[in-house]
């Protein structure tokens, strides 16, 4: 089954250190989403992308996020200067190309950003 | 904006005892989807349902929507212990964003 693949697992940073998030989604869709799950709590969306560009964003994806495809199959979330409140689950999600958000994402496993 | 209330919280049951979860949102919805995320993993998509009324089966799992698109349950028949994680819905607005909305979730433990 298709899978949504996210670099690395588990990255420790100093704070305000520069962090950059991979995600390769799954080949043929074309919405990709970025999510993060603080420890315990729920699922929070940061931004939407389609058609490369973002879609939607959340107050949470502030000017220190950014996104990025720089090639096919690559998909980047880069915070430029971590917080230590950015510690956290973020999990890259994709959904079918055709049916488009309204449809059952694809998440991948995520990546535990840790800022000390 | 938009809020998902999810509950309980948590839940523990007994192994073959039933279990619910209810969804409410604070706005209509277009659609809503069910992901259960097991201990240390990821949401994986469960179900969607879109039409008012709609209830759907999984072999033991039963999902519903609401008739007025702001409220859906999940209920599980005879748990098991592989049913053990966490139950999330998540919604997308009837109007504007296409933004999904998860709710809280419900953590489900279920005692052998």
């Amino acid at each position: 089954e298709p899978e949504v693949t996210q670099t690395p697992s588990h990255q420790v940073t100093q704070m305000g250190q520069e962090v950059i998030l991979r995600c390769v989604p799954i080949s043929n869709h074309l919405y990709f989403y970025w999510y993060r799950q603080i420890l315990g709590q729920k699922v929070e969306f940061l931004v939407s992308f389609y058609n490369n560009e973002i879609s939607e964003k959340s107050e949470i994806f502030d000017d220190q996020f950014s996104v990025e495809r720089p090639d096919g199959s690559n998909f980047t979330l880069k915070i430029r200067s971590t917080k230590l409140e950015d510690s956290a689950m973020y999990f890259c999600a994709s959904t079918d190309g055709w049916a488009g958000p309204n449809y059952g994402y694809t998440f991948g496993s995520g990546t535990r950003l840790t800022v000390v | 904006g938009q809020q998902v209330m999810q509950i309980p919280q948590y839940q523990h049951v007994q192994e073959g005892e039933d279990f619910t979860t209810y969804c409410n949102s604070s706005t209509t919805l277009s659609n809503i989807q069910w992901y259960k995320q097991r201990p240390g993993g990821h949401p994986v998509f469960l179900i969607q349902l879109v039409k008012s009324g709609e209830v759907k089966k999984q072999k033991r799992l039963t999902f519903q929507f609401g008739e007025a698109k702001k409220n859906s349950s999940l209920h599980i028949t005879a748990t098991q212990t592989t049913d053990v994680g966490t139950y999330f819905c998540a919604g997308i607005r009837a109007t504007g964003s296409y933004q999904l909305t998860f709710g809280k979730g419900t953590k489900l433990s279920v005692i052998p």
